[in-house]
């Protein structure tokens, strides 16, 4: 079992925000990093860090965090923001990683 | 270009043993991390250990320790991951990353049936 969080299913009407959770305990002292998977393809980091985004991914990607909830928000979602998410970050040890079980977006 | 190409696709019997690898490619191979993730069909992302191929210093998720083996061969900017005996659970995508996330190979789908 993943000692991070994720609501299986979210769905957000186009054009509208939708904001993503991760809980753990773990997140009260390190950051996590998002990971957004389309059917068939590897994951892409979205956003890393205190609320990072890499090169090309859109600025309506955006991370917070408070206590042991991160999110990630997606202000304006586009159809082609419909994927599986992935929140990541440190375990309780601090030295092993972990992955959240994953959220689907629905863009209706 | 930063990017980690991965060897193709494995087809395995039970108890085979098997090694794919990862390769880097446009960075300094040895300041990055390299992650190993599987994910089996239809499931999430699961991480499986680390390397540092500065040092070859691993650290394993305790789900895989023991059944799984990371190394790493700087001359070659590749790191690999190992099964002395696989087994038909072993079945699934297996993805290499850096540290940082970014980028992530393109996958090595691994089957193992008899």
């Amino acid at each position: 079992s993943s000692e991070l969080t994720q609501d299986p299913a979210v769905s957000v009407a186009l054009g509208q925000t939708v904001r993503i959770t991760c809980q753990g305990d773990s997140l009260r002292g390190y950051y996590a990093s998002w990971y957004q998977q389309k059917p068939g393809q590897a994951p892409v980091l979205v956003i890393y860090g205190r609320n990072n985004r890499p090169s090309g991914i859109p600025d309506r990607f955006s991370g917070s965090s408070s206590g042991s909830t991160a999110s990630l928000t997606i202000t304006g979602a586009q159809a082609e923001d419909e994927a599986d998410y992935y929140c990541n970050s440190r375990d309780s040890s601090g030295i092993i990683w972990v992955f959240g079980g994953g959220t689907k977006l629905s863009v209706l | 270009e930063v990017k980690l190409v991965q060897s193709g696709a494995e087809v395995k019997k039970p108890g085979e043993s098997l090694r794919i690898s990862c390769q880097g490619s446009g960075y300094s191979f040895t300041t990055y991390m390299i992650v190993w993730v599987r994910q089996m069909p239809g499931k999430g992302l699961e991480w499986m250990g680390r390397i540092d191929p500065s040092d070859s210093y691993t650290y394993y998720s305790p789900s895989f320790q023991g059944h799984v083996t990371i190394s790493v061969d700087k001359s070659l900017s590749t790191a690999y991951l190992h099964w002395s005996s696989l087994k038909a659970s072993d079945t699934a995508m297996y993805y290499c990353t850096r540290g940082s996330g970014d980028p992530w190979g393109q996958g090595t789908l691994v089957t193992v049936s008899s």
